[in-house]
């Protein structure tokens, strides 16, 4: 089975300070690993994924985000944030090749101070 | 392109009273999804589906019911409704694998 535990369920920064949301998964077998944004009243949309390509993985908007299995963490950075960066993010996993359950994480609220 | 359309965007329902959230896509995709989204809890996987005529049990799947006769719809359904299925429910459909989540626009429900 895979679990997604997405640590602090708020998160602050100033504007133009670097963000970083926390994600550690659980899977038996290699995972795909996901991060989505949702906007208020929005539905969510993809801003980067890992299917076992590259460790590091670039999405929209100036986000990345990098796969340590080791450390079993697939964490979303940008250098510096902006005021539109606020929004709910979400870390999801399924099972590379297996039944495609995405299971997501609790979320992490993201406010930029000015 | 419409995407994946979710109906009725709002419904109040009393307790025990049943109703169908709409789910249609118009991207050919195999898989598709419900989730229900509750303050602080995030997205939790009611039902899903691989195909038409194909569908499995997520993680909270207890209260409903759903049914795929069409690559196209993917209709929820609650039975005996009750003020624990409160929630925002989403559809969302994918081509598969690691294939990107395509996102209605959320369905509100109250039940009272």
């Amino acid at each position: 089975a895979q679990s997604v535990t997405q640590l602090g369920s708020h998160v602050s920064v100033s504007e133009g300070a670097l963000v970083l949301l926390r994600c550690n998964y659980s899977s038996s077998v290699p995972p795909y690993l996901f991060w989505y944004v949702q906007y208020p009243n929005q539905g969510l949309q993809l801003l980067l994924k890992y299917t076992s390509a590259a460790t590091l993985v670039k999405g929209i908007n100036g986000f990345e985000a990098e796969f340590k299995k080791s450390e079993t963490s697939f964490h979303l950075t940008k250098p510096s944030a902006h005021m539109s960066d606020a929004a709910e993010y979400f870390c999801a996993v399924s099972a590379a090749n297996r039944d495609d359950k995405i299971i997501f994480g609790k979320g992490t609220r993201l406010h930029i101070l000015p | 392109n419409a995407g994946v359309t979710q109906t009725p965007k709002f419904r109040i329902l009393k307790i025990g009273q049943s109703m169908t959230l709409q789910c249609a896509q118009d991207m050919n995709h195999n898989y598709m999804y419900w989730y229900r989204q509750d303050p602080g809890m995030g997205l939790k996987l009611i039902y899903y589906s691989v195909g038409a005529g194909i569908t499995d049990k997520g993680e909270v799947p207890n209260g409903y019911n759903v049914s795929r006769s069409t690559t196209e719809y993917f209709p929820l359904r609650l039975e005996l409704a009750a003020p624990s299925q409160t929630s925002v429910y989403f559809c969302a459909s994918s081509s598969g694998g690691a294939g990107e989540l395509f996102f209605g626009e959320g369905s509100r429900l109250t039940v009272l």
